[in-house]
């Protein structure tokens, strides 16, 4: 069964250094996002991107974050300059776009900034 | 802008005990509403979704969901726990097909032997 992958499982990194969080969605989707969470805290809505532009973004998703589709399978996270704040469990999601809006969840990756 | 209320950050119920986990939402227009299951150290799976027709709706492992207009609500129910069905439960609304999703706080299922 398809699934959506993302690499690393767990990041560490310093405070002010950039990060890049990798996702392979599902094949023949065509919507991407990226949510977060917070520990203990609920999963939130970050930046949602279609047809190789931003769609929709929260006011989380500041200049120090950016996203990018490099080639026909990746679908990138950047964080720019880390801050403590930053640390969270990041959420890639993709889904099909047409009749059924069932985004299909990564596993999530860790990043712990120190 | 539409907004997911869970009730309960914490629930337990007894093994083979009827599960109840409560969610409300707010939304100008009529949403779409999800449950998603979260395992230990896992990622996000999906349960059950209402778009649109009948309003009772039936998901993975024997859960289903009702989704009650006039009380803005979308409880989860499954009529006997199981040991496994201990997880992190997470009600979402969106607002369009392939809209961000908003997600409740989440609610901890604890099941008791």
């Amino acid at each position: 069964e398809p699934e959506v992958t993302q690499t690393p499982s767990h990041q560490v990194t310093q405070m002010g250094q950039e990060v890049i969080l990798r996702c392979v969605p599902i094949s023949n989707h065509l919507y991407f996002y990226w949510y977060r969470q917070i520990l203990g805290q609920k999963v939130e809505f970050l930046v949602s991107f279609y047809n190789n532009e931003i769609s929709e973004k929260s006011e989380i998703f500041d200049d120090q974050f950016s996203v990018e589709r490099p080639d026909g399978s990746n679908f990138t996270l950047k964080i720019r300059s880390t801050k403590l704040e930053d640390s969270a469990m990041y959420f890639c999601a993709s889904s099909v776009g047409s009749h059924n809006n069932e985004q299909f969840f990564g596993p999530g990756t860790r990043l712990t900034v120190l | 802008a539409q907004s997911v209320t869970q009730l309960g950050s914490h629930v337990s119920v007894s093994e083979g005990a009827l599960v109840l986990l409560r969610c409300n939402y707010s939304s100008s227009v009529p949403p779409y509403l999800f449950w998603y299951v979260q395992y230990p150290n896992q990622g996000l799976q999906l349960l059950l979704k209402y778009t649109t027709g009948a309003t009772l709706v039936k998901g993975i492992n024997g859960f289903e969901a009702e989704f009650k207009k006039s009380e803005t609500s979308f409880h989860l129910t499954k009529p006997s726990a199981h040991m496994s069905d201990a997880a992190e439960y997470f009600c979402a609304v969106s607002l369009n097909r392939d809209d961000k999703i908003i997600f409740g706080k989440g609610t901890r299922l604890h099941i008791l032997p």
